[in-house]
């Protein structure tokens, strides 16, 4: 199956600095790359997508690259504030098959964001 | 996106007994899943809810520990069988296949349960 890894494991930025989260994913037949937030206590809530047929996409602060020749795929945070302070989790599908909507996730970043 | 509800939010529970988690949808989904998140882990997914037929269980998981049911489109539940305080966890339920996407998968607020 698919094997999604995740770096760094921990990262801490300034406010108003920028955050870099990058994931690796080893399935080629992958199409669909989701980014969570998981704040604590709370459940995981989508930030941003991007499909294999884009190479980048943006929603206000953040942004998310994909490049299908390498298999990476990277979030980017930009003017951190305090409130982004979670763990953010990438993930990657697998198109087709039985496996078809499952989503194989990578072992999250802690980002701290400091005032 | 869906309104993803779980019950029960949280329990504790005796070695020994079983818990069964509801997962209910406001609109029907053509995907449901069950994963479980250890503190400070990622998302480990235990099966897949098949509407109709048996769940597809992940290797390591095993339906006469984590009996699933998917009796329509809109509702799922997992049980918990025989606990341990090994099984202390979060629980979580997720969707995809809602109204206009196919992927897009949405979690619900979880059942954190307490194994004593």
């Amino acid at each position: 199956g698919e094997n999604v890894e995740q770096h760094p494991s921990t990262l801490s930025v300034q406010e108003g600095d920028s955050a870099v989260i990058k994931c690796t994913y080893s399935d080629s037949a992958s199409n669909y790359f989701p980014w969570y937030k998981q704040e604590l206590g709370k459940r995981p809530q989508l930030i941003i997508d991007i499909r294999s047929n884009v190479g980048e996409k943006k929603d206000q602060r953040i942004a998310v690259t994909l490049n299908k020749t390498a298999k990476h795929f990277s979030l980017h945070i930009t003017e951190t504030q305090p409130e982004d302070s979670a763990v953010y989790f990438c993930a990657a599908n697998r198109a087709g098959g039985s496996t078809l909507g499952r989503l194989y996730f990578g072992r999250g970043t802690q980002l701290t964001v400091w005032p | 996106s869906a309104v993803i509800s779980q019950k029960p939010s949280r329990d504790i529970c005796q070695r020994g007994t079983s818990l069964t988690i509801q997962c209910q949808v406001d609109s029907q989904v053509t995907m449901m899943f069950w994963y479980r998140q250890q503190p400070g882990q990622s998302l480990t997914l235990i099966a897949t809810a098949n509407q109709g037929s048996e769940a597809t269980y992940e290797s390591g998981f095993v339906i006469d520990k984590f009996p699933i049911s998917r009796p329509n489109l809109t509702f799922s539940t997992l049980t918990v069988s025989n606990m341990s305080p090994e099984d202390s966890s979060i629980y979580l339920c997720s969707v995809a296949g809602g109204p206009g996407s196919v992927d897009t998968q949405y979690f619900g607020p979880g059942t954190r349960l307490t194994v004593l």
